[in-house]
């Protein structure tokens, strides 16, 4: 039974340009969460999403970033023109319960 | 305010001591969890109690509860130089029940061998 998926594991882009991020939650979870982790520092709630809904919001920045999840596929985390102040680990979890969650190895993104 | 605060920020022992990490939050809580984060990894879930329990155990691990004082306490027993990380403590609160989990800074938890 795989655990939670996200790709890719590192990700470089120059300040502008898009990032895509990628989640695949483990088998059965219908919830998502998306959080991010700046160096140093506990993790932040961005968004929840239920399948083909986005349920919270109320963490992800008011432009530039929005997320996804389709009722085929992952869910997606989405940063348009990135800026250095992006750099973070992502981290995607799931959860079929809404209580325990299950986090993923992260998306570290660096922006140059 | 921030909620999910742990102390101490930083905690260094011998292997075969105990590690005592506390936590404090201000809200109202279904349940506080504990994750363990391996330098540049992912989250590891340690162990989760419910608002209406005071004491939990899983192998070495010890979490108390205290939810008039708003605190949590984990404590890891005999310890090892693999239990080396960082440790979060994170609540999920009542008015946001299922939404989200917000995170402490964590403690940075070091076993010399």
């Amino acid at each position: 039974n795989a655990g939670v998926m996200q790709n890719p594991r590192h990700l470089v882009r120059r300040r502008g340009q898009e990032a895509r991020l990628r989640c695949s939650p483990m088998k059965g979870h219908s919830h998502v969460y998306w959080y991010r982790q700046l160096p140093e520092e506990g993790l932040k709630f961005m968004v929840y999403l239920q399948k083909e809904n986005i349920i919270d919001e109320s963490g992800m920045p008011k432009e530039r970033f929005s997320a996804e999840f389709p009722k085929e596929g992952p869910s997606i985390l989405r940063i348009q023109q990135v800026v250095r102040g992006d750099s973070a680990a992502y981290f995607c979890a799931s959860s079929s319960s809404a209580y325990e969650q299950y986090f993923g190895p992260g998306t570290r993104l660096t922006v140059t | 305010s921030q909620q999910g605060e742990e102390d101490p920020q930083a905690l260094s022992i011998q292997e075969g001591e105990n590690a005592t990490m506390n936590c404090s939050y201000k809200t109202s809580i279904n349940n506080l969890q504990w994750y363990r984060q391996n330098s540049g990894r992912g989250l590891v879930h340690l162990i989760l109690i419910r608002s209406n329990e005071r004491e939990k155990h899983s192998g070495r691990l010890r979490v108390t509860l205290d939810t008039s004082k708003k605190s949590s306490s984990l404590l890891i027993t005999a310890s090892r130089a693999a239990d080396t990380a960082s440790y979060f403590c994170a609540t999920d609160a009542r008015e946001t029940s299922g939404s989200r989990l917000t995170f402490g800074e964590g403690t940075q938890l070091t076993v010399n061998p």
